[in-house]
């Protein structure tokens, strides 16, 4: 079983970029095996996909927010990073980072402890 | 996109009832579904995969099926370490989708 741990800024000023990592532990990104996923959780609310990356850096993520997600990996570190620029109050949430994706089954099998991100007007 | 409609939304009952929760996909996803459990100021835990398949260490209380639009996770006899709210996601298709999520209550 994988360990995952976000870290990143639990604040940032509303129009700025959220920037979050992950590092993971007790696999290896560059195994090729899984996607490197993030996900979203408002208070009180459902879990949202925010968008995936591959080993070699090949990106999806969620249409509805494609325009502002941006992704990276850093196999010599075992982390990979995600950036969301031009936050609103609406990108509150806590945000998870998960392995998953294994032959294209893309549920999410070891999840980091989450992470809470607060926007500030 | 497609979306994941859970049922009920919370749940009352009690140790050893046997309890069914309901997701309804939008359209067809075959059998990509899965379901977690998540417990407050916790990660979401994966209890089933591919609508049916328990994962390892996830008590055979827990159970899963169900086809195409319609499916359940039911529990046979409730255990005090079971409240928790549970959550359906497809992965037929991006955006991966979750259901809003069912609630399940100590009666």
């Amino acid at each position: 079983q994988a360990q995952l741990q976000e870290s990143g800024p639990g604040l940032v000023k509303a129009s700025q970029t959220l920037s979050l990592t992950c590092t993971v532990s007790g696999d290896f990104i560059k195994g090729g095996d899984y996607y490197w996923n993030w996900v979203r959780q408002p208070p009180g609310k459902a879990l949202e996909w925010i968008g995936n990356i591959y080993y070699t850096g090949n990106a999806y993520s969620n249409p509805s927010l494609r325009s502002r997600v941006s992704m990276s990996v850093d196999t010599s570190k075992n982390q990979f990073s995600l950036r969301l620029t031009s936050v609103t109050a609406a990108d509150a949430a806590v945000y998870f980072c998960a392995r998953g994706c294994r032959g294209g089954d893309c549920y999410f099998d070891s999840w980091g402890q989450g992470t809470l991100v607060t926007v500030s007007s | 996109d497609i979306q994941m409609t859970q049922s009920p939304s919370t749940l009352s009952a009690s140790v050893g009832d046997r309890v069914t929760l309901t997701c309804r996909a939008s359209q067809s996803i075959s059998s990509s579904l899965a379901w977690y459990q998540q417990k407050p100021g916790k990660a979401p835990k994966v209890l089933i995969s591919d609508v049916s398949r328990l994962k390892s260490g996830v008590p055979s209380r827990f159970s899963g099926s169900g086809s195409g639009t319609e499916f359940t996770l039911t529990i046979s006899s409730l255990q005090p370490d079971d409240f928790a709210t549970f959550y359906c996601q497809q992965y037929k298709s991006n955006p991966y989708t979750f259901g809003q999520g069912t609630k399940l209550e100590i009666k």
